[in-house]
């Protein structure tokens, strides 16, 4: 079965410091993998999309994530994160006419 | 101009009652969507269309009808409103070419149901 694991529904992280926030995939075929960030009381918008080509992907914010199919990973980073980034985040991948979301992870950014 | 928008935002009501959330898109997107999201932030979907017709039916129970006039907007009505219908529903669209969902959705700002 396809799914999406988040293996931390929480963060805490100080600002100006590093993030990573972790998702692993389980698909039989090939998949298409996005990261959504939600803000509180707002809809999800998209942070960045990996289809095809490099295995490095950059998004809005200063996020970039790393598809790594050997690991099936999907790990989104920021060098430095912001107080402005304290938000809900979605890994997902799509299948047809569906995408499956994982359960989100919280980051706290600290001051 | 807002891509994706639902009405209403805010809905409290009591057990029983029937409600109906309307969404619209103007991205010229052919497939969309509705999501539940639970208290815990967990992200369910519950049904799909591809120009105007249901793809996509997530075992909801059958008090949640969904209806696409057109391709532009998915209405989402349930009725007899049971406690745990209580979350925040979401609408999205995105645009598909043959099933493949290579695009990103685009969400809107959802609408908390509170049923009391």
């Amino acid at each position: 079965a396809q799914s999406v694991t988040q293996l931390d529904s929480q963060v805490p992280v100080f600002e100006e410091a590093p993030v990573e926030l972790r998702c692993n995939y389980s698909s039989s075929v090939s998949v298409y993998l996005f990261w959504y960030v939600q803000y509180p009381n707002q809809g999800l918008q998209l942070l960045l999309k990996y289809l095809s080509g490099s295995t490095l992907v950059k998004g809005i914010n200063g996020f970039e994530a790393e598809f790594n199919k050997s690991q099936t990973s999907f790990h989104l980073r920021k060098p430095s994160v912001h107080i402005s980034d304290t938000a809900e985040y979605f890994c997902a991948f799509s299948g047809t006419y569906k995408y499956i979301f994982g359960t989100g992870t919280r980051l706290k950014v600290l001051a | 101009d807002t891509a994706v928008s639902q009405t209403p935002k805010y809905l409290v009501t009591q057990m029983g009652n029937d409600k109906s959330i309307k969404c619209e898109q103007n991205l010229g997107h052919d497939t969309m969507y509705w999501y539940k999201q639970d208290s815990k932030k967990f992200l369910k979907i519950m049904f799909s269309y591809n120009n105007k017709e249901l793809i996509i039916n997530e075992t909801v129970p059958n008090r949640f009808s969904p209806k696409s006039p057109d391709k532009a907007h998915l209405n989402l009505h349930i009725n007899s409103l049971e406690l745990g219908d209580s979350a925040v529903y979401f609408c999205a669209s995105s645009a598909t070419s043959g099933g493949g969902s290579y695009n990103e959705q685009f969400f809107g700002p959802g609408t908390r149901l509170t049923v009391l």
